[in-house]
């Protein structure tokens, strides 16, 4: 069965570190992945999206990620983080079936100390 | 300003009174869907609706109602509200149902079932 797993429940860095956010998911086919974020007391907003071609992709707000098929992973990076990036972030993929489904991971809180 | 909008946007009610969440997207959609968020579970899909009188079931349908009369709206029926029914609930929607398509969350709405 499609699943996507965020291995990290928690993360805190300090400001201006780099950051980067796990996703591992598993689907038979090529995947349509996603990363989108989530500010207290908000809707989710999405960051950026893979569906083919470069697997490195360039997202809002200076974020990144890369597919790895090998891997099964779709890691979130970020190279200095700012206190404002504090928020739950979600991976998610995309599967066929008819309709626009995404499964989404459990999510990772960041939180930013100064 | 496209937009989703829900509400309310918090509601504390007890077991078996009826309710409604409203949702209502001003961007002509085709696609609308309703998720819970849970901690440690991320959001599951509770229904969707490809467009008008098109509605079917999610990943956790049991226990709600939906119905798309207009474009604009689709509103999640509660028709007995139940404890296990406490949670952050979202709804989304995007120009089709075709798969790949970034989905425009609101900004959610807190029910507590006592």
């Amino acid at each position: 069965a499609q699943s996507v797993t965020q291995p990290d429940i928690h993360i805190t860095v300090s400001e201006g570190a780099s950051l980067e956010l796990r996703c591992n998911y598993s689907y038979g086919a090529t995947p349509y992945l996603f990363w989108y974020v989530q500010s207290p007391g908000q809707g989710l907003q999405l960051l950026l999206k893979y569906f083919s071609g470069d697997t490195l992709v360039q997202g809002i707000k200076g974020f990144e990620a890369e597919f790895k098929r090998s891997q099964s992973s779709f890691n979130l990076r970020k190279p200095s983080v700012h206190w404002s990036d504090a928020a739950e972030y979600f991976c998610a993929v995309g599967i066929s079936g008819g309709y626009n489904k995404l499964i989404f991971g459990a999510g990772t809180r960041l939180a930013v100390h100064p | 300003e496209a937009q989703v909008t829900q509400n309310p946007r918090y509601l504390i009610t007890v077991t078996g009174k009826k309710l409604t969440v409203t949702c209502s997207q001003n961007m002509n959609h085709e696609y609308m869907s309703w998720y819970r968020q849970d901690p440690g579970l991320g959001l599951r899909q509770i229904y969707y609706s490809m467009n008008v009188e098109v509605t079917d079931k999610g990943d956790v349908p049991e226990g709600y109602k939906v119905s798309r009369k207009e474009k604009r709206n689709f509103p999640l029926i509660l028709e007995s509200p139940s404890p296990n029914q406490t949670s952050l609930y979202f709804c989304a929607s995007t120009l089709t149902g075709q798969l790949g398509q970034p989905q425009h969350f609101g900004d959610g709405t807190r029910l507590s079932i006592l």
